[in-house]
């Protein structure tokens, strides 16, 4: 198996306040990525990295900043958690253009916004 | 745009047969499939390129229609250990990854 986990792995907090989420990988993969899925939704892909320091916005990243100052590191923040925000998040990598190879996913963080 | 996958849930006993549809309306680059059992990570199963390259788990079996923007997971002789909820993914361009919402299959003995 990939080596990612996230932390934490469930957390509940209150609408306002901000939260972020840890991604860390010991795979040394270029590309990492977050996704929320929710019921209905499937898989949604809120922002991705492919390098140090080089982000880029998915589809619904309104809301959500990301930062990653090291390869292994990639942080989600929640700057003013809403309960539309309530999901499990899940963090991908992949060593080459994800586009045409397989994607990791790490074991997701169940957020509750109350 | 997100993929649109058929049926939206499917059940079936041991050793029957399914398919599982995707369909884009946008021209795709790729179609991935992964499998997600309850409360775990979705896992990859096979990745489909333009140009009839194929990538993946050696039991299971896709196709990929470039023109029509399709691809069907097919699944035979099914084994418990199948149920699970299948997503597509498709990219269309370097990173933009999108998934269907997903199909439920559920094996009974």
């Amino acid at each position: 198996d990939a080596g990612i986990t996230q932390s934490p792995r469930h957390k509940v907090t209150e609408t306002g306040t901000p939260v972020t989420l840890r991604c860390h990988q010991t795979e040394n993969h270029r590309y990492m990525y977050w996704y929320r899925q929710d019921p209905g939704h499937g898989l949604r892909l809120i922002h991705y990295s492919y390098g140090v320091k080089d982000t880029d916005k998915g589809e619904v990243s309104d809301g959500y900043s990301v930062s990653r100052s090291k390869t292994e590191d990639f942080l989600l923040t929640l700057e003013s958690a809403t309960s539309s925000q309530t999901s499990v998040y899940f963090c991908a990598i992949s060593d080459r253009d994800p586009s045409y190879n397989e994607q990791f996913f790490g074991p997701g963080t169940r957020l509750t916004v109350l | 745009q997100q993929p649109v996958q058929s049926p939206q849930a499917v059940i079936l006993r041991e050793g029957e047969d399914a398919v599982i549809n995707c369909s884009s309306s946008k021209a795709l680059y790729s179609v991935h499939w992964y499998r997600q059992k309850h409360g775990e990570a979705p896992v990859f199963l096979m990745i489909l390129l333009k140009g009839g390259e194929q990538k993946g788990h050696e039991k299971i079996s896709a196709s990929f229609n470039e023109k029509k923007q399709q691809s069907s997971l097919y699944l035979t002789a099914s084994q418990l250990s199948y149920s699970g909820t299948y997503f597509c993914g498709t990219a269309n361009n370097n990173n933009d990854m999108r998934f269907g919402a997903g199909t439920r299959l559920t094996v009974k003995p």
